[in-house]
């Protein structure tokens, strides 16, 4: 049962241009979401969060929207640059972030053309 | 120091052997979690500690694998009697606990049983 889950498993977005990475979930008892990005043979880093009590994060050209009725979340990266080519992964959990396990969706591949 | 080590980076065993994995967390912080990447993109959390008390075990299959951290030692992570099915990268994640934003995860161990 995937309880998160990131439908696109790619995405391809030109140089300058807006990226938008989506991410659903199922389990209403998550009160934290959190985004990490992933280049080839590294562990993820962590980009972005949200706490449930608030529907948008921003952090420079990252901002993390949440539409807790709708169970969804979505990241904006703008502009995207070819530097932001990674995979990016969406985790949520129960009783705050940083104690607690995440539960992952399985990932977008964002290709940022020059 | 300001990373997670995991060590060694690849390791290799045939069936049946014993894998044992080995992970720094960031100094100062309290929270340590293991995780399993099996296909590509998809993590499984496996456990969890606060200092050298196992914090959430709920990951952890009941047969063949263990954990510890231990006061002064770098956490580790054994498998006994390794299968095909353990291939996976195994990285290790640390936290400052609550209050944080999500947490440091190491560049992680890719086990190949062969």
């Amino acid at each position: 049962d995937q309880q998160v889950k990131q439908n696109s498993p790619s995405l391809s977005v030109q140089e300058g241009r807006i990226s938008i990475l989506n991410c659903d979930y199922t389990n209403s008892m998550f009160d934290y979401f959190l985004w990490y990005k992933k280049y080839p043979a590294e562990g993820p880093t962590f980009l972005i969060s949200i706490s449930s009590i608030k529907d948008k994060n921003e952090d420079g050209r990252f901002t993390v929207f949440l539409n807790k009725s709708a169970k969804h979340l979505s990241l904006h990266i703008v502009p995207s640059q070819p530097g932001d080519s990674a995979v990016y992964f969406c985790a949520a959990s129960a009783n705050g972030g940083a104690t607690n396990k995440l539960i992952f969706g399985t990932g977008t591949l964002l290709a940022v053309q020059p | 120091g300001e990373e997670v080590a995991q060590t060694p980076k690849h390791l290799v065993r045939g069936e049946g052997q014993k894998a044992k994995l080995y992970c720094a967390p960031i100094k100062g912080h309290s929270y340590v979690f293991w995780y399993q990447q099996v296909l590509k993109n998809e993590f499984k959390f496996l456990i969890s500690f606060q200092n050298e008390n196992v914090f959430d075990e709920t990951g952890m299959p009941k047969e063949r694998f263990s954990a510890k951290c231990l006061p002064n030692s770098p956490c580790s992570l054994e498998i006994q009697a390794t299968k095909l099915e353990d291939s996976a990268v195994y990285f290790c994640a640390s936290s400052q606990g609550a209050g944080a934003y999500g947490y440091t995860f190491g560049s992680g161990t890719r086990l190949t049983v062969v």
